[in-house]
């Protein structure tokens, strides 16, 4: 049973606009959440993370929004560029510095 | 800082062979992390070490995985026997407290 969900494997967007990537979760224990980006060859790296006492934390051309009732969280990417292009996971923890549960990942591609 | 350091980087080996795969954490780090990634399965924690001890096994897959951590600055994954199933990526992560956690570039593990 998949506790983190990113329904959509792959997104294209074109450069300039806004990418928006999707996660679901089902644990009602999740308090914090947070996003990584993957290039090939490399591990995740960090990119932004956002509380349950939060719904929307931003970082330049990072926004995350979370919507506890929902249980989705949303990373808005703006204006998108082709750097940005690679593989964008969701994780969700009980609480921060925790075990991480990831999503399967979605692939963003930005094109010029 | 030479970020989080595995080795090797690929490794081929043959059904029923040992495989240990190695981890250095970022100095001051107090928790590691082994994460294991396929297309099936996507990224999933295997274990987790506090302070160098285990806190939650509950991830690895079968007795034919360990993991040790002797000291705060060196830990193993250790496969026996491996079997072809066992091909993946394999990601260690460090954190600090309630720090996001920080990944290394992975081993690329093919059991023949």
């Amino acid at each position: 049973d998949q506790q983190v969900k990113q329904n959509s494997p792959s997104l294209s967007v074109q450069e300039g606009r806004i990418s928006i990537l999707n996660c679901d979760y089902t644990n009602s224990m999740f308090d914090y959440f947070l996003w990584y980006k993957k290039y090939p060859a490399e591990g995740p790296t960090f990119l932004i993370s956002i509380s349950s006492i939060k719904d929307k934390n931003e970082d330049g051309r990072f926004t995350v929004f979370l919507n506890k009732s929902a249980k989705h969280l949303s990373l808005h990417i703006v204006p998108s560029q082709p750097g940005d292009s690679a593989v964008y996971f969701c994780a969700a923890s009980p609480n921060a510095g925790n075990m991480l549960t990831f999503g399967g990942g979605t692939r963003l591609m930005v094109k010029p | 800082d030479a970020g989080v350091i595995q080795s090797p980087r690929h490794e081929v080996t043959e059904m029923g062979q040992e495989v240990t795969l190695r981890c250095k954490p970022i100095s001051g780090h107090n928790s590691l992390f082994w994460y294991r990634q396929t297309m099936m399965r996507g990224l999933e924690l295997l274990i987790y070490f506090n302070n160098n001890v285990p806190i939650d096994d509950s991830g690895m897959p079968e007795d034919r995985f360990s993991a040790k951590m002797p000291n705060a600055s060196f830990s193993t994954l250790k496969i026996q026997p491996s079997e072809p199933r066992d091909s993946a990526v394999y990601f260690c992560a460090s954190s600090l407290s309630s720090d996001e956690q920080f990944f290394g570039p992975g081993t690329r593990l093919t059991v023949l």
